[in-house]
């Protein structure tokens, strides 16, 4: 049971927008920045949203990321065939004092 | 580039012992907390523990504590991640991460760089 709750699943055809939910508490989510990864099959986690809404360079524009109070959400416009992926949203807690993950949501392009 | 560059796939048997390893290059590594992560299939990414290289301040989440020691040799960018018994339950994919710092508070952040991960693998 992740301290973070994602949909286990998602999907959507090419060119659509989709969204990917993450809910937390008042000691992760609600009093810090909320973060995303983006892990391909067989690689490791690669950062894809950082607090909240930053993207690194080398992320494309149609990734967004969002916050609002103790829940976040990753948006995905103009949806490509590889952007078949698990999907990690993460936030500090302050109550344990690390990083918290939510269990990753399956994203499928139809 | 910031690299973090993991040793191999390892294969125990249950009760051996085991150290796996992450080096770091690329960026000051003595400025960066570095943690580890657990991956399975069945609970997805865990956060296990972060060191402080210059003084090797450590933090373990409760899940982790006392099952695994987590060190770091700043003299090589090297952090360790350890096992004194294995169990089948250990079976998983272990990641090093770099963690951020938040450039406006200051505080701790989730990770920015990972590893490639090290598959550890326990089985009689």
């Amino acid at each position: 049971q992740s301290v973070l709750t994602q949909p286990p699943s998602a999907s959507g055809t090419p060119g659509q927008r989709v969204t990917i939910s993450c809910s937390g508490s008042s000691s992760n989510i609600g009093s810090n920045s909320v973060y995303w990864y983006q892990q391909l099959p067989g690689t490791a986690p690669k950062l894809l949203i950082y607090r909240n809404n930053q993207r690194p360079s080398g992320v494309p524009d149609r990734f967004s990321g969002s916050k609002s109070g103790t829940s976040a959400s990753l948006a995905i416009s103009g949806l490509r065939s590889e952007d078949e992926a698990d999907y990690y949203c993460a936030a500090w807690d302050a109550s344990l004092r690390g990083p918290v993950f939510g269990g990753g949501t399956k994203l499928t392009v139809l | 580039e910031v690299q973090l560059v993991q040793s191999g796939a390892e294969v125990k048997k249950p009760g051996e012992s085991l150290k796996i390893s992450c080096k770091g290059s690329g960026y000051s590594f003595t400025s960066y907390w570095i943690g580890w992560v657990r991956q399975t299939p069945g609970k997805g990414l865990e956060w296990m523990g972060i060191i402080y290289p210059p003084d090797s301040d450590t933090k373990y989440s409760p899940s982790f504590q006392g099952q695994v020691t987590i060190s770091v040799d700043k003299s090589i960018s090297t952090a360790h991640l350890q096992w004194r018994s294995l169990e089948a339950s250990d079976t998983a994919m272990y990641y090093c991460a770099r963690v951020t710092r938040d450039a406006i508070s200051g505080y701790l952040q989730p990770f920015d760089h990972w590893g490639q991960g090290t598959l550890v693998t326990v089985s009689s």
